[in-house]
């Protein structure tokens, strides 16, 4: 298995600001991944982030709204940038130490954009 | 594409009643299946997962699901219902083997004295 740790666990932010969220894993993992949880909605993935390449965001999500790094096999950050309140939600950073095995979540960051 | 359709966005049982939490999903391919379950302000936990080999799966918490490829069907179910199974229980498939999970809309799970 693997632990993660996020932080913040939560914010307030104001609008118009960006909030970088840390991810950290407990051993080495390849396959990184960030979901977002909107408030009473299911959970859906912004973009995967591997080391050694640049993040491959899903449909709908782009590098400038949440760029992603990935310095290491045990970190990574993502920003949300320029917030509005439409992104008050759960980040949830998230790992996979082999090929279609199961995923190992963090804890999430409660985001709240006034 | 793969998808995943968790019938029921809530369900209430009585403690020690039969918790039956339904999911379909749709895939080309052979699938990937898990069941997670997130409590209150947290992360998820897996509860069970199926990949090959056996089509029932026995997870934490007595939790139990049978894969059903005839079917097209993943239903978690739980012989007696504790107070502590509340939460919200998510159904996921992998989208073509680099381990993105599609999740369901998923199932919030009530239960009652």
């Amino acid at each position: 298995s693997a632990v993660i740790s996020q932080k913040p666990s939560r914010d307030i932010c104001q609008r118009g600001t960006s909030l970088t969220i840390q991810c950290q894993v407990d051993s080495q993992v390849t396959m990184m991944f960030w979901y977002r949880q909107q408030p009473g909605q299911s959970l859906t993935l912004i973009a995967t982030a591997n080391q050694g390449s640049e993040a491959t965001y899903e449909s709908g999500f782009v590098i400038d709204k949440f760029p992603i790094s990935r310095p290491n096999l045990t970190f990574s950050t993502l920003t949300v940038s320029n917030m509005s309140p439409e992104d008050s939600s759960i980040y949830l950073c998230s790992v996979a130490l082999q090929m279609n095995t199961e995923a190992f979540f963090g804890q999430g960051t409660r985001l709240t954009v006034v | 594409a793969q998808s995943v359709t968790q019938l029921g966005s809530h369900v209430s049982v009585s403690e020690g009643a039969l918790v039956l939490l339904r999911c379909n999903y749709s895939s080309s391919v052979p699938p990937y299946l898990f069941w997670y379950v997130q409590y209150p302000n947290q992360g998820l936990q897996l509860l069970l997962k199926y990949t090959t080999g056996a089509t029932l799966v026995k997870g934490i918490n007595g939790f139990e699901a049978e894969f059903k490829k005839s079917e097209t069907s993943f239903h978690l179910t739980k012989p007696s219902a504790h107070m502590s199974d509340a939460a919200e229980y998510f159904c996921a498939v992998t989208e073509g083997g680099y381990n993105k999970l599609i999740f369901g809309a998923g199932t919030r799970l009530a239960v009652h004295p």
